[in-house]
């Protein structure tokens, strides 16, 4: 059974650019959360998406949207890439059973920009 | 909105010592509790949770974590660490409702000294 996928593991950009990370949740999972995690900080929250929508949202502009697809897999897509979006993107997948709150996290991609 | 306090941000031990760090939250309502673990060059894996119940729970490795409604705390505790646990620990929480985020604490960075 696999766990929560991401890719790519690393990404090099530059100012201005735009970047889309992508995640598979956990098989049977169908909510995922993205967060941000920058060196040496815990994981601050982003969004998040289940049945194709966004449901929450955290302090992010405007700049950091989403997607979720039928099989559940989601993507995060960043606009206009600043020197302080470098971090360590993480997904996050939670299982269909409302009350059981426990996520499940992805290897992160680690984007840097320059 | 709920915030995540972990004071010590850098502990030193040496093998055979005890362990215990501070995770402080602020939030008046029901909340779920985690601490995660995230050792050098891999992803966030779950130590232990506190959903309800006995507020003394206990996660993998020897790990044990007491919730202390009062105090608003949910400390993390291990009688005795190994060089293995030389890795950064989140604390975390969110609201006992629903597909909730996480919040994170700023994490705490133990290195255990053989």
């Amino acid at each position: 059974d696999a766990g929560v996928t991401q890719s790519p593991t690393h990404l090099i950009k530059t100012r201005g650019q735009q970047v889309t990370l992508r995640c598979s949740p956990k098989s049977g999972h169908d909510t995922v959360s993205w967060y941000q995690q920058a060196l040496g900080q815990g994981p601050q929250f982003i969004f998040q998406y289940y049945e194709e929508e966004e449901r929450q949202r955290g302090n992010f502009p405007d700049r950091f949207s989403g997607h979720q697809f039928p099989n559940y897999s989601s993507e995060l897509n960043v606009n206009a890439l600043l020197l302080g979006d470098s971090a360590l993107y993480l997904c996050a997948s939670k299982g269909r059973e409302v009350s059981y709150n426990e996520q499940f996290f992805g290897p992160g991609t680690r984007l840097t920009v320059l | 909105a709920q915030s995540v306090s972990q004071h010590n941000h850098h502990v030193i031990l040496s093998e055979a010592a005890s362990l215990e760090l501070g995770c402080n939250y602020s939030y008046g309502g029901t909340v779920n509790l985690f601490w995660y673990v995230q050792y050098p060059g891999q992803h966030l894996q779950l130590l232990l949770k506190y959903f309800s119940g006995d507020p003394l729970v206990k996660g993998i490795k020897g790990f044990e974590a007491e919730f202390i409604k009062s105090k608003f705390s949910f400390n993390l505790r291990k009688p005795s660490v190994q060089w293995s646990d030389t890795a950064e620990y989140f604390c975390a929480v969110n609201r006992d409702t629903g597909r909730r985020a996480l919040t994170f604490g700023s994490g705490t960075r133990l290195q255990v000294q053989p």
